[in-house]
């Protein structure tokens, strides 16, 4: 099938910044994305999701924003803290809840002092 | 969200044995999934578990290899039969939430020898 992608493996942000992580996806028939948090030994963490039919949505202290013109995904970590150290996919649903994610590379996100 | 476990958390196997997945969820859930996350890898969906119904599985992964059960709303079990050490991966359930969303447990981490 399709696959979801991601454009960098690696982000190091000093604390107290923001960041940005961006995805790449190919299904134009994706009608709904999440971004998942998964740190060192645990299973990924559901942090926000989005459908098709808005371009952003905010949480606490995050933000997902979707183009679907360039079919881009990204996620806003505000005032980044060591404890967001972990890696995070993006992941795509097609199939009305109905079918499996299809998941993103991840990008490792790294915290600097 | 659903609390989700698995047992084991990990184990270590001979080739050639196999091994059978717990993952136990505190409330009843239609939609259950069977995802296998390689070493540094992202996450692949093995298998969606329906009570009821018989598993159905994805590209590349099969009933012999990879049976399912699924009893009841809150159980499922998957097995990895005759293992080798390209199995070695973390294998992770996750529950649908209600419409589009999923929540993981924390994984099972399989090392073959």
């Amino acid at each position: 099938g399709e696959s979801v992608g991601l454009h960098l493996p690696t982000l190091s942000v000093q604390e107290g910044d923001n960041s940005i992580i961006n995805c790449a996806y190919s299904n134009s028939a994706s009608d709904y994305f999440i971004w998942y948090k998964q740190e060192s030994g645990k299973g990924p963490q559901f942090i926000i999701d989005i459908r098709s039919n808005m371009d952003k949505r905010q949480g606490q202290r995050v933000t997902v924003l979707l183009n679907k013109t360039v079919k881009h995904l990204s996620l806003q970590i505000a005032a980044t803290q060591p404890g967001d150290s972990a890696v995070y996919f993006c992941a795509e649903n097609w199939g009305g809840g109905a079918d499996g994610l299809t998941f993103g590379k991840g990008t490792h996100l790294i915290i600097q002092p | 969200s659903a609390v989700i476990s698995q047992k084991p958390s990990r184990d270590i196997c001979q080739r050639g044995t196999s091994l059978t997945i717990q993952c136990q969820v505190d409330s009843q859930v239609t939609m259950m999934f069977w995802y296998r996350q390689q070493p540094g890898q992202s996450l692949t969906l093995i298998a969606t578990a329906n009570q009821g119904s018989e598993a159905t599985y994805e590209s590349g992964f099969v009933i012999d290899k990879f049976p399912i059960s699924r009893p009841n709303l809150t159980f499922s079990t998957l097995t990895v039969s005759n293992m080798s050490p390209e199995d070695s991966s973390i294998y992770l359930c996750s529950v649908g939430g209600g419409t589009y969303e999923q929540y993981f447990g924390p994984g099972t981490r399989l090392t073959v020898t």
